[in-house]
């Protein structure tokens, strides 16, 4: 079956420890993106990829770094600089093109104590 | 001119009863509108979704009424039932916006039996 994993489904790091989230899609889409959910704040996007080898910032980038080196893959590194990082995280990807649905993994969910 | 706004926060329906969602919006630049669905612990789906050209799209329950001159649009789940319950989120993306699709911030719905 086609889809995004993410993974693990709970991660638990301490306070100033960097922490990478995974994902990795299968759909063969060219866009890769990662969001943030919080209680009632809906869906903030952190960066997202068109294409291989390159990304953009999106609302609520900083503390938080990515990489696209496989059309497949798109890790979320979340630092030790991300003030407030417990949260539940989202990868999705798409077609790329501006009305193709987004499709989303089943989050992880990331505790920092 | 970003902001999608959503109402209500929670909403509790009874087995058969209608579902309204609300979004109203800013940016005349929209030119697409979804409706994602989300369970819990899962990552969201795309539910159903509208351009500004039509005033209402069905499908199945689910119908969208888009009102482009008040800068709403809603969502109504007919005869709702309790497998409904679930996080809906609106969102909007214009063509220009460089794939950042807006959500909202969600409305959490309990179908009760």
């Amino acid at each position: 079956d086609g889809g995004i994993t993410q993974s693990p489904k709970y991660l638990f790091r301490k306070e100033g420890q960097n922490v990478t989230l995974s994902c990795e899609q299968n759909l063969n889409h060219d866009a890769m993106y990662w969001y943030r959910q919080d209680p009632g704040q809906g869906l903030r996007l952190i960066y997202y990829s068109q294409i291989v080898n390159d990304f953009q910032k999106g609302d609520i980038a900083e503390g938080y770094s990515v990489s696209r080196e496989k059309k497949e893959s798109f890790p979320l590194t979340v630092t030790s600089a991300q003030k407030n990082p417990t949260a539940f995280y989202l990868c999705a990807s798409s077609r790329g093109y501006v009305n193709s649905p987004l499709h989303f993994g089943n989050g992880t969910r990331l505790t920092v104590t | 001119q970003q902001q999608v706004k959503q109402s209500p926060q929670s909403l509790i329906v009874q087995k058969g009863g209608i579902s309204i969602i609300n979004c109203a919006y800013e940016n005349t630049a929209f030119d697409y509108f979804p409706w994602y669905q989300q369970f819990p612990g899962k990552g969201p789906a795309l539910l159903i979704a509208i351009r500004p050209d039509v005033s209402e799209k069905k499908e199945g329950r689910f119908t969208i009424s888009f009102n482009k001159s008040a800068k709403q649009f809603s969502l109504h789940i007919m005869d709702s039932q309790p497998g409904d319950s679930a996080t809906y989120f609106c969102a909007a993306i214009s063509m220009d916006s460089s794939y950042k699709l807006i959500f909202g911030s969600g409305t959490r719905l309990l179908v009760r039996p």
